[in-house]
This record gives C-alpha cells, structure tokens and sequence, in this order.
C-alpha cells in the first residue's frame, strides 16, 4: 500500500522559519507534490519535486530525497496568513493523475 | 479564467439516498479527478476521467461512480448513501499530466443524516 506521514500539527512564530517534513513509503515514486489548505477553502498547488534536490519558489521551498523517501517544505519569514494546512502528496505513476496524500499538517503561526 | 466550478457547495441527505455531485473544469483542461476528505483520512482519491473515459480508479466501493462529458464536464454519484460519506468532496482539473499541480474546486460539503 500507500503510507505518507506528516506531523499533525506544528506552531511557529511570526518571521520565523518552519521545516515540514513528509515521509513515505509508494509501490512506485513519480513525483512529491505539496499543497497549501486555508480552513474552509480548497488546496493549492505550491510545488512539484521530481528530481533530488531543493526547488525554492519566493519564501516556499521544497526539498526531495528520493533514496529516503523524504520530502520537506520550508517556509521562510513566516507570516500570519501562513496558518494554514500543509498537504504532502505523492503520484506513483508516470503520466496518472492520481496523487495518495498525507493527512496534512496544520501549521499555526503565533504573533 | 475561471476556476473549477463545483455545484453545489452543500448538500444534507438522508441514509439510502443517492446525490450527484457536478463539476466544471478549467477551460482546456480535459482531466478531471475527484476526491473524497475527511478529517480522519486526509484526501482519498475516488477517479480520474479523461476524454470521458475513467482512466484511474481509487478503492472505494461501487456505489461511487462517476463520467465526463464531451465538454469535460463532470458528475460523480454516490448511491445507497451511508453516514460515513459525509465528507467535502473536491474536484480537480488539469490539462492532462499534474506536473504542474491539479486546480481544485472548492468542494461539495455533503452530509448524511
């Protein structure tokens, strides 16, 4: 089966930095995907990683291992609007579309 | 351009019902997939239609299912509705491959009484 595991919940402070991290364990690996989820609305697209390494988009970054099964989302100078949930997600086919997601992290960021 | 429309946002029914939910994709997206989220289970993949053909298929029974029409437009039905498919139910498109991360709609809060 599919097994994706992120912390449930984190807090950090405003203008901070926050490392989420991601795990998983697929029958097959064809890219990580993270989404960003405000309460009550629908997810968005931050990143796609592919390839090992790190992609950094603005104050989003996001980092693959592939050898460990290892993904992480960085947030830099964290802002209020941030508080969010953090949605890790894997596509273990090339060319489908059907992503197996972590249960998200609810990250809070505190004044 | 207009986002992923889902109709509608709410929906109360009783056990033993059936709903159909719609959804209308980006214009020029041909795929359209639809997920199920609960608090307990994050989102859970349901299927994926293309060119009004299901392509990919979850593992949920068979009492859920779905079609696309020629204008890529989708519905997803749920038959025989039990309690525990109360749940926002999310549609999501894009041009074919995600590589670039599907558009979701805001959802379909259905809840059985």
């Amino acid at each position: 089966g599919q097994n994706i595991d992120q912390p449930t919940e984190m807090t950090a402070t405003e203008g901070a930095i926050v490392q989420i991290n991601c795990t998983y364990q697929t029958s097959g690996f064809n890219g990580l995907f993270w989404y960003q989820q405000h309460a009550g609305e629908a997810p968005t697209f931050l990143s796609y990683n592919v390839l090992d390494g790190l992609e950094e988009k603005g104050r989003f970054s996001s980092f693959l291992s592939r050898s460990k099964g290892y993904s992480y989302l960085l947030l830099k100078e964290l802002q209020m609007k941030d508080s969010a949930s953090y949605l890790c997600a894997v596509r273990d086919q090339n060319g489908a579309n059907n992503l197996f997601f972590g249960t998200g992290t609810r990250l809070t960021v505190i004044p | 351009k207009a986002g992923v429309t889902q109709t509608p946002r709410y929906l109360i029914k009783t056990r033993g019902q059936q709903v159909t939910l719609s959804c209308s994709p980006i214009s020029g997206h041909r795929s359209v997939s639809w997920y199920q989220q609960t608090p307990g289970q994050g989102l859970q993949f349901l299927f994926e239609y293309f060119s009004e053909t299901q392509r990919n298929k979850g593992n949920f029974p068979g009492r859920f299912s779905g079609r696309q029409f020629s204008n890529s437009r989708s519905e997803m039905n749920v038959s025989t509705l039990e309690l525990g498919d109360s749940a926002l139910y999310l549609c999501a498109s894009s041009r074919d491959s995600a590589n670039y991360g599907y558009t979701f709609g805001s959802g379909t809060r259905l809840t059985v009484v």
